[in-house]
């Protein structure tokens, strides 16, 4: 079956610093990506779509100059959280989708905890 | 607006009892609706999609457009299926971001 990885699993980051977590398909080309975050205990809420080679649409409330998308590939997606704040430690997860079928596959999620 | 609901947080049933997970949703066209899971440290996989109309590790789930729901069943429980369950609802197939609702954690007691 189709997999996505993520990389990396788990980071802790000093307050102020920049992360990135890379979103990668591994058998299959996705030309749309997703980014998920997951507080402990609660539901999975979408933050943005990436289609390669495009501009992200970011949902409503998410800043799009903290958390910036880069899809320069069908393979690789990346999320960076720039100037990071202990807010926003949560867990981040991806998701991409083949163009034709519709099914969305997940990555492991990376949990991020910002000190 | 597009809204999935999973009115129980929780839902602890012993093994070989049936089992019920509800999942109501809210939108006006015709959507497409998931259930995925999430077995413990495990990634989120996608269990069934309506469309597909099979049955999968034993659970079904028959999309009633009259009532909008998507209820999950399985009419053994067993402690494997022990896990996080997510309904979830896309407008329409293709490359459209998931809905999804709250979750209902299953604990299958022995």
């Amino acid at each position: 079956g189709a997999v996505v990885s993520q990389h990396p699993s788990r980071v802790i980051c000093k307050s102020g610093t920049s992360v990135k977590i890379e979103c990668r398909s591994l058998d299959f080309q996705a030309t749309t990506m997703f980014w998920y975050r997951q507080f402990p205990k609660q539901s999975l809420m979408l933050m943005a779509t990436s289609n390669e080679g495009s501009k992200a649409t970011y949902e409503q409330g998410v800043e799009k100059d903290k958390f910036l998308i880069n899809h320069a590939s069908l393979t690789l997606s990346t999320l960076t959280v720039t100037s990071a704040h202990p807010e926003d430690s949560s867990f981040y997860i991806c998701s991409a989708s083949e163009s034709v079928g519709g099914e969305q596959y997940f990555g492991p999620g990376t949990r991020l905890t910002v000190t | 607006a597009q809204r999935v609901t999973q009115p129980e947080k929780l839902l602890s049933v012993f093994k070989g009892a049936p089992v019920e997970l509800k999942c109501n949703y809210s939108y006006s066209g015709s959507p497409e609706l998931f259930w995925y899971v999430q077995y413990s440290r495990q990634r989120l996989q996608l269990l069934l999609r309506h469309i597909s109309r099979e049955s999968i590790k034993g659970f079904t789930a028959d999309l009633n457009k009259g009532e909008t729901s998507f209820h999950l069943k399985k009419p053994f429980a067993q402690e494997e299926d022990s896990a996080m369950y997510y309904c979830a609802l896309s407008p329409a197939s293709g490359n459209t971001p998931l809905v999804f609702g709250k979750g209902t954690r299953l604990s299958v007691i022995a």
